[in-house]
């Protein structure tokens, strides 16, 4: 069980395109779900924070209007890259978590998005 | 939340136990102590968590000293696919549960 996907696996766009990643829970319903960054050698950072029926919660530095989080199930959310350059190539991770609580967050396996 | 300190790197061998220390010394006693870790280019994997309390599971072991200010997992029996970048994160339950704050974890290679 806990199983969360992400699609795509890896994604080649243009620059000043957008790109949309979606993540699924697929065996439980998640409150929330979590959106992470991961440039190469680097750890995770968390992005935003995004629960269900309600507007995400970003983490400074991060820009809401760049990063558009939409979290419109109980099983999806979708992070939106608008406009993409080169610099937002990286590895974007997100993760889900059962409700409320203690409960554990489990994530998917990433999209690593390049921009030529 | 209370931050964490692992060792940067660790060897291990094939079919002995790893044994991962984290240092939390500034834990508070409503935060609970949980390990993920990365496989290259794959999202993080959930391993075990708890709170005071030694934990076990099928894929590790968790000790945490009386005092809660370090822990241990251990791998039973590393396996080569047991290589990955290993983070102990300490998270508090309030409202800002599942913010994970990602430290650099320690990278540990099992060699055959």
């Amino acid at each position: 069980g806990a199983v969360v996907s992400q699609h795509p696996s890896r994604v080649i766009c243009k620059s000043g395109t957008s790109v949309k990643i979606e993540c699924r829970s697929l065996d439980f319903q998640a409150t929330t779900m979590f959106w992470y960054r991961q440039f190469p050698k680097q750890s995770l950072m968390l992005m935003a924070t995004s629960n269900e029926g309600s507007k995400a919660t970003y983490e400074q530095g991060v820009e809401k209007d760049k990063f558009l989080i939409n979290h419109a199930s109980l099983t999806l959310s979708t992070l939106t890259v608008t406009s993409a350059h080169p610099e937002d190539s990286s590895f974007y991770i997100c993760s889900a978590r059962h409700g409320k609580g203690t409960d554990t967050q489990y994530f998917g396996p990433g999209t690593r998005l390049t921009v030529l | 939340d209370a931050k964490t300190t692992q060792p940067p790197s660790m060897d291990c061998a094939e079919g002995r136990a790893a044994n991962l220390p984290c240092n939390h010394s500034t834990i508070s006693g409503n935060e609970y102590v949980y390990w993920y870790r990365q496989i290259h280019s794959q999202g993080p994997q959930y391993i075990i968590h708890g709170l005071k309390n030694n934990e076990t599971n099928e894929m590790a072991s968790l000790i945490i000293t009386e005092d809660r200010k370090s822990s241990t997992l251990i791998l039973p029996h590393a396996t080569l696919r047991d290589t990955a970048v290993y983070y102990c994160i300490v998270i508090r339950a309030t409202d800002s549960w599942g913010k994970l704050q990602f430290g650099a974890g320690t990278q540990v290679v099992v060699t055959p």
